[in-house]
């Protein structure tokens, strides 16, 4: 299956702090999907991005699918984006494989 | 959690007993799937049906089983309860769009099990 690697694996930023997550990739993938797992456990879905840019207010990713990779960019970070990350690729066999996921904490 | 529902929320189990996790959707998408989640890791794939009567194994199927008996519900099952699947379990939705699967996956709740 598709290996997944994502970077940092724990990031701690000031509140008002610019932050760049990475998803590296092994093989050639139809999506991708980024996550938020907030404290209480929930997965809420931030990208379906197979490709390209997309943006959502202070969010936004960008996956270059030939390079095999993916960023998400948190702007001006609030206590609340605090969690774990994850992405999420999809190969051709429908495996959806998830990274060990970047764990962030914004302080006040 | 966009429609997706998970029973029980939280079980404690010991050893060797035997319980059904329940999923169920209140839409009408194809494909459903469980994952499970051990502590500092990502999902791993436990089995998926992409339509109603069809299941396959995903990455970690060992000591599970799964019905599909209806389009809305998607049930997993652990015949002899080991420590080892001490995890939380997500069920997943694949958004459907006019018929057309999308890749785009929702995630319920979660269940919390702990096998002592």
């Amino acid at each position: 299956g598709i290996q997944v690697e994502q970077s940092p694996p724990d990031l701690i930023l000031q509140e008002g702090a610019n932050s760049t997550l990475r998803c590296n990739f092994s093989d050639s993938v139809n999506n991708l999907q980024w996550f938020h797992q907030n404290p209480w456990g929930q997965l809420i879905n931030l990208f379906y991005i197979p490709s390209g840019t997309k943006q959502n207010g202070r969010l936004s990713a960008t996956t270059v699918a030939t390079e095999r990779y993916s960023l998400l960019y948190i702007s001006s970070s609030q206590t609340t984006d605090s969690g774990v990350y994850f992405c999420a690729p999809r190969g051709d066999n429908n495996d959806m494989r998830f990274g060990a996921g970047t764990r962030l904490t914004v302080k006040p | 959690n966009a429609g997706v529902t998970q029973t029980p929320k939280f079980q404690v189990l010991k050893t060797g007993q035997s319980m059904t996790l329940q999923c169920a959707q209140d839409m009408n998408h194809n494909s459903m799937y469980w994952y499970r989640q051990d502590p500092g890791m990502g999902l791993r794939l436990i089995y998926y049906s992409a339509s109603e009567g069809t299941t396959d194994k995903g990455e970690v199927p060992n000591g599970y089983n799964v019905s599909r008996l209806n389009k809305r519900e998607f049930s997993l099952r652990l015949e002899s309860a080991a420590p080892s699947q001490t995890s939380v379990y997500f069920c997943a939705i694949e958004l459907d769009r006019q018929g057309a699967y999308t890749g785009e996956l929702f995630f319920g709740e979660g269940s919390r099990l702990t096998v002592l």
